[in-house]
């Protein structure tokens, strides 16, 4: 069975200043991880997603994330926020195969103080 | 491409009324995806197809729930009678491939809200 666990519902950062979103995945195998953007009123956009190829993954809009299978972590960082950054970010895992489905973090909501 | 295309945007019905749920997946695309979104529970994965075949509607929460695809640029979800407790965003999503490692494109959802 796979889980995944964001361990922060709400993070609140100036403008200017870095963000961190943490996740931590629970897998019986090495899964394919994701991270996806929901602005408000607005549907799922993928930032970035991890593959098994490079551990350091690029995304959009300056958006990075780690893969540290030590840790079972894949926390997504940003080195500078700025006010377009306040939505909802998804944490999402994926097995390699087998029948098991996506499985969503519950979210993090990313606040944005001017 | 417009996107995964979702109608309505918003929905308010009351109980015990029909409702539909209308999708447009990304031209060429060969799996579509309905999910449902709630405080409560998040985000959940009622039913999905491949090739306009539902492949696992395990995550349909019961009977007054069903989907279709008639053709592969359209899908309904259908709930009737309807309940408060239906009351969530709806997505739909689709993505070229069931890859597990593949994207998937969400619409912008139908927000319902069951009085």
């Amino acid at each position: 069975a796979q889980s995944v666990t964001q361990l922060d519902s709400h993070v609140s950062v100036s403008e200017g200043t870095p963000v961190l979103l943490r996740c931590n995945y629970s897998s019986s195998y090495s899964p394919s991880l994701f991270w996806y953007v929901q602005h408000p009123n607005k549907g799922l956009q993928l930032l970035l997603k991890y593959t098994s190829a490079a551990t350091l993954v690029k995304g959009i809009n300056g958006f990075e994330a780690e893969f540290k299978k030590s840790e079972t972590s894949f926390h997504l960082t940003k080195p500078s926020a700025h006010m377009s950054d306040a939505a909802e970010y998804f944490c999402v895992v994926s097995p390699p195969f087998g029948n098991e489905k996506l499985t969503f973090g519950t979210g993090t909501r990313l606040t944005i103080i001017p | 491409d417009a996107g995964v295309i979702q109608s309505p945007r918003h929905e308010v019905t009351e109980m015990g009324q029909e409702v539909t749920l209308r999708c447009k997946p990304i031209s060429g695309h060969d799996y579509l995806f309905w999910y449902r979104q709630t405080m409560m529970r998040g985000l959940e994965l009622l039913i999905y197809f491949n090739n306009n075949v539902p492949i696992d509607d395990s995550g349909m929460p019961e009977d007054r729930f069903s989907a279709k695809m008639p053709n592969a640029s359209f899908s309904t979800l259908k709930i009737q009678p309807s309940e408060p407790r239906d009351s969530a965003v709806y997505f739909c999503a689709s993505s070229s491939t069931g890859d597990r490692q593949e994207t998937q494109y969400f619409g912008p959802g139908t927000r319902l809200l069951v009085l």
